[in-house]
């Protein structure tokens, strides 16, 4: 059975520090797939990233990055610099070989001004 | 841009009523999904569908059936809506899959309805 975990309910930084949001998963599939999902206050969850289990390459968007390390099972979110409109949850998702789509509880971060 | 619109932000039904909440997406995805949304939990799949008529079964069914009748369509029914259905629903269109697994491709979600049930 695959499972996502996101050990961190609630991460509440000041304005310009960097965070980290931690995505643990579980699965016996060869090939899968890890995603990120941000849910700001309006309700509507946006995909930023996709990641396939064969690709390893931690990436960087802007202020957004990520670390993808099969060893360890993990693949973690980074903001640098945060900004009071990067407050929402944020979701890791997992992706398997058996139609079986599966999403963490979320990390609610708050970045305060 | 995608979109998808769910028909009501918020709702509020009766025990034991029949409860349809229906989804849209105009990016012609074949994929559709409707999950649930409860604190602490996360996204939970409750079913999907991959074509016109066709349907599939997620983790949570029970007290639940869809209709996908047109292929931008795809509605949740609540057969005998009861308290612990009150939740966030979610619903998700994308594109199919290229690969293995039916969800490897990035879903597009609404706004989310939030559904009470007395």
């Amino acid at each position: 059975a695959q499972k996502v975990t996101q050990a961190q309910t609630e991460i509440s930084v000041v304005e310009k520090e960097d965070v980290t949001l931690d995505c643990v998963y579980e699965t016996r599939d060869t090939t899968y797939y890890l995603f990120w999902y941000k849910q700001p206050p309006s309700g509507e969850l946006v995909f930023l990233i996709r990641r396939n289990s064969f690709d390893e390459q931690n990436e960087i968007s802007g202020r957004y990055s990520w670390n993808f390390q099969k060893s360890t099972s993990s693949f973690n979110f980074t903001i640098t610099a945060s900004q009071v409109v990067d407050s929402a949850v944020y979701f890791c998702a997992l992706s398997g070989d058996n139609n079986d789509m599966r999403f963490g509880a979320g990390t609610r971060l708050t970045v305060k001004p | 841009d995608v979109k998808v619109t769910q028909s009501s932000r918020y709702l509020v039904k009766r025990t034991g009523e029949k409860v349809f909440l229906e989804c849209v997406q105009d990016m012609d995805h074949e994929n559709m999904f409707w999950y649930r949304q409860d604190p602490g939990l996360g996204l939970r799949l409750i079913y999907f569908s991959y074509d016109v008529k066709m349907k599939e079964k997620g983790d949570i069914p029970e007290g639940y059936s869809v209709s996908r009748e047109k292929k931008e369509r795809f509605s949740l029914i609540l057969e005998s809506a009861s308290t612990n259905q009150t939740s966030m629903y979610l619903c998700a269109s994308s594109l199919p899959d290229r690969g293995p697994g039916y969800s490897n491709q990035p879903q597009h979600f609404g706004d989310g309805t939030r559904l009470s049930i007395l």
